[in-house]
């Protein structure tokens, strides 16, 4: 079936350092991305939804300078968070959706810390 | 507005005892999905149903049932002789056809004992 990848699945890295999350559809167009970050114990947050060649549409309170996504072709998007601080250790998931109900899945999500 | 509300923050049972979970959502769209997503401690979603607004009919797979009513606004879930494998937290969750956008509830974290 229809698999949504994200690489790495572990990250960490220095304060004031940037990463980049990517996020792969393996065999669906994923014509929107979703983000979400997901805090210990917390339920998933919608950080910002992207469409395949235009800008992402951030959240209220999501800062788009600091997370910046990217989605460039129709089976990669990219989630940069620039400058990362130790509040911005979370769990960053992806979810494709190709169009439909049906075809949308979630990626297996990177696990941020930043020291 | 949309929202989904899952009051059992978490819910301990012993082992081959059956157990539900609630979910009552909130929404004026006519055409929408519900949702049903288990995590475990790695962190990978994983689906588990998706029903539209248009289809209440109850489902049953294995162990797992739904039971979805449009009258109290609710789509609960029932997993029947629990196992140990069954401990996760597990979200409902909220879709309009329209944007794909997904309003999760705050997720009942399920402890099975052995």
């Amino acid at each position: 079936g229809a698999v949504v990848s994200q690489h790495p699945s572990w990250v960490i890295c220095k304060s004031g350092t940037s990463v980049k999350i990517e996020c792969r559809s393996l065999d669906f167009q994923a014509t929107t991305m979703f983000w979400y970050r997901q805090f210990p114990k917390q339920s998933l947050m919608l950080m910002a939804t992207s469409n395949e060649g235009s800008k992402a549409t951030y959240e209220q309170g999501v800062e788009k300078d600091k997370f910046l996504i990217n989605h460039a072709s129709l089976t990669l998007s990219t989630l940069t968070v620039t400058s990362a601080h130790p509040e911005d250790s979370s769990f960053y998931i992806c979810r494709g959706q190709g169009g439909s109900q049906e075809t949308q899945y979630f990626g297996p999500g990177t696990r941020l810390l930043v020291l | 507005a949309q929202k989904v509300t899952q009051a059992q923050t978490e819910i301990s049972v012993v082992e081959k005892e059956d157990v539900t979970l609630d979910c009552v959502y909130e929404t004026r769209d006519t055409t929408y999905y519900l949702f049903w997503y288990k995590q475990p401690p790695s962190g990978e979603l994983v689906f588990l149903i998706r029903r539209n607004s248009f289809d209440e009919q109850n489902e049953i797979s294995g162990r797992y049932s739904w039971n979805f009513q449009k009258s109290t606004s609710s789509f609960n879930f029932t997993i029947t002789a629990s196992q140990v494998v069954d401990s996760a937290v597990y979200f409902c969750a909220l879709s309009n056809s329209g944007t794909y956008k997904y309003i999760f509830g705050t997720g009942t974290r399920l402890k099975v004992l052995a």
